[in-house]
């Protein structure tokens, strides 16, 4: 099992400039998420999916979008890029386990917005 | 005020210390919560995982839950070098994929 893949490891973006975080997981999990994480902020949640064709908002959604046509696949699209939006971004798949959800992260994608 | 606020340090112990980590909040609603290990440079993975108030024990790693002072913390006994990590404290009101993060706590184990 690869877990969960995130492609690009690292990205320079122009103010304006449109691009797709890609995020990918072989663990058949339902549940997906994207994070970004700010220094002294922690993580915080952008958007999340519970299944095929369901997204909902997380925390901080203004500027990106997201769908899940598979259980796969949850890419993460900024539509015009902004220097606040340089940040690592986490991708995470989750299941089920002990009464809570059990999150496995991507290794992140550096995005610096110029 | 965040919801979850958490120590940044850096915390720097010799090897073998007790090393106690913590954070506050501020949402009573909280039910669940986890502690996360973040190495430089990789994603978070998932270490403690508690629900409402008491302790939890794995290993050399202990969680405590406090509900009635909106307080959790993670005990490391006999601390190792590979044990300098960032550790990040997460909750939610319900076993859903809603977490609130604290920002981190920078821990560096000296051999």
């Amino acid at each position: 099992n690869a877990g969960v893949t995130q492609t690009p490891k690292f990205q320079v973006l122009k103010t304006g400039q449109s691009m797709t975080l890609q995020c990918a997981q072989d663990m058949n999990h339902e549940y997906m998420s994207w994070y970004r994480q700010d220094p002294g902020m922690g993580l915080r949640l952008i958007h999340y999916s519970v299944g095929a064709g369901i997204t909902d908002q997380g925390e901080v959604p203004n500027g990106y979008n997201v769908s899940r046509s598979t259980t796969e696949d949850f890419p993460l699209r900024l539509l015009s890029a902004a220097p606040s939006q340089t940040s690592v971004y986490f991708c995470a798949s989750s299941h089920r386990k002990r009464g809570t959800y059990e999150q496995y992260f991507g290794p992140g994608t550096r995005l610096t917005v110029t | 005020q965040k919801e979850v606020e958490q120590d940044p340090g850096p915390l720097s112990v010799p090897e073998g210390a007790i090393v106690s980590l913590n954070c506050t909040y501020s949402n009573s609603a909280f039910q669940y919560f986890m502690w996360y290990r973040q190495y430089s440079r990789k994603g978070p993975e998932l270490l403690m995982y508690t629900y409402s108030s008491g302790n939890k024990e794995d290993g050399r790693f202990t969680a405590q839950v406090d509900k009635s002072s909106k307080y959790i913390s993670l005990f490391i006994r006999d601390s190792q070098p590979s044990d300098s990590a960032t550790y990040l404290c997460a909750m939610s009101v319900s076993d859903n994929n809603d977490m609130r993060f604290g920002a981190g706590t920078r821990l560096t184990v000296k051999p």
